[in-house]
């Protein structure tokens, strides 16, 4: 079961871009690294997801190196409605019927005017 | 339709009381999982189902007991529960029951023991 583990929290400024780091050193060869926003009382929210190299969205970019081992999500000019909790998933295939999607601990990003 | 809908949105019982939650999807998803978080904590995966059937419990108490009538319906049977067991309980759907596809999460019960 790949872990991952991430800065507890960040502060950021309005308008700047924040890249929040997500190390996992056991990823599985056939694992996709998954990124999820969550408010306080909501459910979690889809950001982005890659494999490999470079992912982009309209909302974020997600950076990963050759060895897969890391993961930086990118948020280009981060708003005071960017203020939530930013988890880092790497799916578990658990076989080729059981899918396991268990988050870490999450980074807690703060956006200040 | 992109969405996971659940009710009720507060539910408050006793620790004697039996009540259901329900999550309703109509993407055509085929895996349908059960958290539960905590406050200031992430949430923790309890049930998935994997077309229709359960597929993984994560050893949680016989107190929660979950059911999946058909493709569109997940339901959280709950009896004698704890005080502890207040929490935001979230229910998620993805197309195919692995870790490499996008989960869609319902907006979650917050349910209160007492």
């Amino acid at each position: 079961l790949a872990k991952t583990t991430q800065p507890i929290s960040m502060d950021s400024y309005e308008g700047q871009e924040v890249n929040i780091t997500c190390s996992h050193n056991n990823i599985a060869t056939n694992d996709y690294i998954t990124w999820y926003q969550q408010f306080p009382s909501q459910g979690p929210r889809f950001i982005i997801q890659g494999y490999k190299t470079k992912v982009t969205n309209e909302v974020a970019s997600l950076f990963i190196p050759a060895d897969r081992k890391s993961s930086t999500l990118s948020l280009p000019r981060v708003s005071l409605s960017d203020t939530a909790v930013y988890y880092c998933l790497v799916g578990d295939r658990g076989g080729s019927t059981l899918g396991r999607l268990y988050f870490g601990r999450g980074t807690q990003l703060t956006v200040w005017p | 339709d992109t969405e996971v809908t659940q009710t009720p949105k507060h539910l408050v019982m006793g620790m004697t009381n039996k009540k259901s939650l329900k999550c309703e999807q109509h993407m055509g998803h085929r895996a349908m999982y059960w958290y539960k978080q905590k406050a200031k904590k992430p949430p923790e995966l309890m049930f998935v189902y994997s077309y229709e059937k359960l597929s993984i419990n994560e050893s949680v108490p016989s107190r929660f007991s979950p059911e999946c009538p058909n493709s569109s319906l997940l339901n959280l049977h709950l009896h004698a529960l704890q005080p502890e067991d207040s929490a935001l309980y979230l229910c998620a759907s993805s197309l195919l029951p692995t870790g490499n596809t996008e989960a869609f999460f319902g907006q979650g019960t917050r349910l209160t023991v007492v």
